[in-house]
């Protein structure tokens, strides 16, 4: 069972950082990590999907959606089929669900993606 | 940047119908368009990909078409467990989803 497990919700501060993980595991993806694009999708309360970025852990390229350069570097421990999200400069509306996801096609951050996380709640919150 | 409109924002209909929903990129973006269905409390799910191609387990009765700016998803008999809100994306240049659909039962 492929499954991609994300870590736990968090409440943060105004202007702090919060580093969200996703680990991949199960079937052939567990073996195939390095190959495969992870993307970090963000949903806050009453709004729809936006696409943050993504990376490729075989060769480390990074692409990240214009609104958060500056502010989101994600990453990955390729020993350890795990993916990294971390947004800096944290205000109010950051406070959303961030989901990582799988790109579908190998090599490629920008594809469909099939395989979600379930989804981590960061509050930003004085 | 490219932008994409999806209409109706929100639907009504009965078990059975038939359901459309349109989305619209402000540039052409040859089939790079996706649909994905969202519950609340769960994560996205990947219906539709390149405009046409049914995922791997999703029903039949789900399916897409369009091309270069106007793309058309179709529930052909809606069931309950389809109440969701339904996302285009496309990803011709970087991912942008559409401001999705919300579809109910009358």
């Amino acid at each position: 069972q492929v499954q991609l497990v994300q870590s736990g919700a968090e409440v943060k501060k105004p202007g702090s950082s919060v580093k969200v993980s996703c680990k991949a595991t199960g079937g052939t993806f567990g073996g195939t990590f390095s190959s495969y694009a992870i993307s970090w999708v963000r949903q806050a309360p009453g709004q729809g999907l936006e696409w943050m970025g993504g990376i490729i852990p075989m060769f480390g390229t990074t692409n990240y959606a214009q609104k958060f350069q500056g502010r989101v570097t994600i990453t990955t421990d390729e020993s350890t089929t795990i993916a990294y999200m971390e947004l800096s400069s944290l205000r109010s509306g950051d406070t959303a669900v961030y989901y990582c996801t799988r790109g579908v096609r190998f090599g490629e951050i920008l594809g469909p993606f099939d395989y979600w996380g379930q989804g981590t709640l960061v509050t930003v919150s004085s | 940047d490219i932008q994409m409109t999806q209409s109706p924002s929100s639907l009504s209909a009965s078990v059975g119908d038939r359901v459309t929903i349109t989305c619209q990129a402000s540039q052409d973006i040859n089939t790079y368009l996706n649909w994905y269905q969202h519950k609340p409390g769960k994560a996205p799910k990947l219906l539709i990909y390149d405009t046409s191609n049914l995922e791997t387990g999703v029903p039949s009765r789900f399916s897409g078409s369009g091309s270069g700016t106007d793309f058309t998803f179709t529930i052909s008999s809606l069931q309950p467990e389809d109440v969701a809100t339904y996302y285009c994306q496309q990803y011709d240049i970087v991912p942008l989803f559409g401001p999705g659909t919300k579809v109910d039962i009358k």
